[in-house]
């Protein structure tokens, strides 16, 4: 089975809009973290946002939320007021026995390709 | 601080023939990982080091893969002979262990004809 799945191949959305994009994800390990990384058309994996299996709140940074249901097992994207430069590819990945304190892979989704329309 | 070095940045070649991927992590990361990304996926671990120790290579093609870290620092990843199926990104990224996220290099673009 799919460790992460990202549903969505492409996504578009106004300028200035916001965006959800989706990410569930497969595990039994109680202890997990995933994460969202940007990769533009440079190639450069840009890490965005961490969200702790443990975690009690849905992590924020600047205009990325985590929107983090245990339960069903996701882990959205939300990006406030897309700007032109949010154009790019989006991975969800996890990483499994996060609390071991070793630094393990990371898994990744297929990715969307997100587009921001001016 | 210095972001994670990689070159070359393309690479083209025919298929049999050998290549060979620099990486310089970050100063100070002990963890360091290489990554395949084959157009349309999303990137797939080859090897992770720490220091100058595999910590996992099981997926490796060992057959025709290679890497290596001397001394802990910079990695070397080697293609022996090369495929057309070994046509992608190789992405080089490390950590320090302690944190969570993995700082990406911008990655060697493989063209295999």
């Amino acid at each position: 089975a799919q460790k992460i799945t990202q549903t969505q191949p492409g996504m578009f959305v106004q300028e200035k809009e916001a965006v959800t994009l989706d990410c569930t994800y497969d595990t039994s390990d109680p202890s997990y973290g995933l994460f969202w990384y940007k990769q533009p058309s440079s190639g450069e994996m840009i890490f965005l946002i961490y969200q702790g299996s443990y975690d009690q709140q849905n992590a924020t940074e600047g205009r990325y939320s985590l929107n983090f249901q245990k339960a069903r097992k996701s882990a959205n994207l939300v990006i406030s007021a897309s700007q032109l430069g949010d154009s790019a590819m989006y991975f969800c990945a996890m990483r499994e026995s996060f609390s071991s304190g070793s630094a393990r892979q990371l898994t990744f989704g297929s990715g969307t390709q997100l587009t921001v329309l001016p | 601080e210095a972001g994670v070095a990689q070159s070359p940045r393309y690479k083209i070649i025919e298929k049999r023939q050998s290549v060979a991927f620099w990486c310089n992590p970050i100063s100070g990361h002990a963890t360091l990982y290489w990554y395949q990304q084959i157009l349309g996926q999303g990137p797939k671990l080859l090897i992770q080091f720490q220091n100058n120790g595999v910590v996992d290579d099981s997926q490796l093609p060992k057959d025709r893969f290679s890497a290596e870290r001397l001394k802990g620092v910079d990695s070397t990843l080697k293609i022996q002979p090369a495929k057309l199926e070994d046509s992608a990104v190789y992405l080089c990224a490390s950590s320090s262990g302690l944190v969570n996220e993995q700082f990406f290099g911008p990655g060697t673009r493989l063209t295999v004809l």
